[in-house]
């Protein structure tokens, strides 16, 4: 079955370290797979996506099928990264192709 | 670009009445909607899948018959949440894909829904 796992419900950090949040996936076949974020009383939105390969506000996150993981990356964690991050996984059903999230990982950086 | 809304914002009714859930993509045509729930502190759940024109297809143990989704035109989603109980309160949140790519899907700000 399809499923994507976050470990970690709550990162806290201080300014200027590293952030990984990690992420991992069971899936039959090649996924294309997403991070969401949710900053505070604000809309979700599309992070990255792993097919695309680019870095934003400086996060980036790749693919390791061996390890069926695919963990966000972020060198130095500035405070307005502070939010609510989901990995999410497309997945086809019979009208379309849905998105399975994971349970969310709480950022917190502190300065 | 790729603006969805929802309507209203929140919502607080009685017990026993239903309550309609808009969602609509203000500079896109979405051909295919979801409608998402999330409870507090917890991960979105999918409930429905909606295509314009057809009938929703509902995720194991959505009860398709108190949670009504019509989607007919292009640009507009409805959710109508019947007969309400206090355990259907929650956070509802639609998405509509479409526009760059067939994954991509944007995201509306959500109702709370509060049955008292």
């Amino acid at each position: 079955a399809q499923r994507v796992t976050q470990p970690e419900k709550l990162l806290s950090v201080f300014k200027g370290a590293p952030v990984e949040l990690k992420c991992n996936y069971s899936y039959s076949g090649s996924p294309e797979l997403f991070w969401y974020v949710q900053y505070s009383r604000q809309r979700l939105q599309l992070l990255l996506r792993h097919i695309s390969r680019e870095s934003i506000k400086g996060f980036t996150a790749d693919l390791n099928k061996g390890e069926t993981s695919f963990h966000l990356k972020k060198p130095f964690a500035q405070e307005e990264d502070s939010a609510m991050y989901y990995c999410a996984l497309p997945t086809p059903n019979q009208a379309g192709t849905a998105l399975i999230f994971g349970k969310g990982t709480t950022l917190s950086v502190s300065s | 670009g790729a603006v969805v809304s929802q309507h209203p914002s929140w919502v607080i009714c009685k017990s026993g009445t239903s309550v309609k859930i808009e969602c609509r993509s203000l500079d896109f045509q979405a051909t295919t909607m979801f409608w998402y729930r999330q409870f507090p502190k917890q991960s979105l759940m999918l409930m429905a899948t909606s295509n314009e024109g057809s009938k929703a297809t509902y995720e194991q143990g959505v009860e398709k018959d108190k949670f009504l989704i019509n989607h007919a035109s292009l640009t507009l989603s409805t959710l109508t949440v019947t007969s309400a109980h206090p355990e259907d309160s929650s956070f509802y949140i639609c998405s509509a894909g479409g526009l760059a790519g067939k994954e991509t899907q944007y995201f509306g700000p959500g109702t709370r829904l509060l049955v008292l």
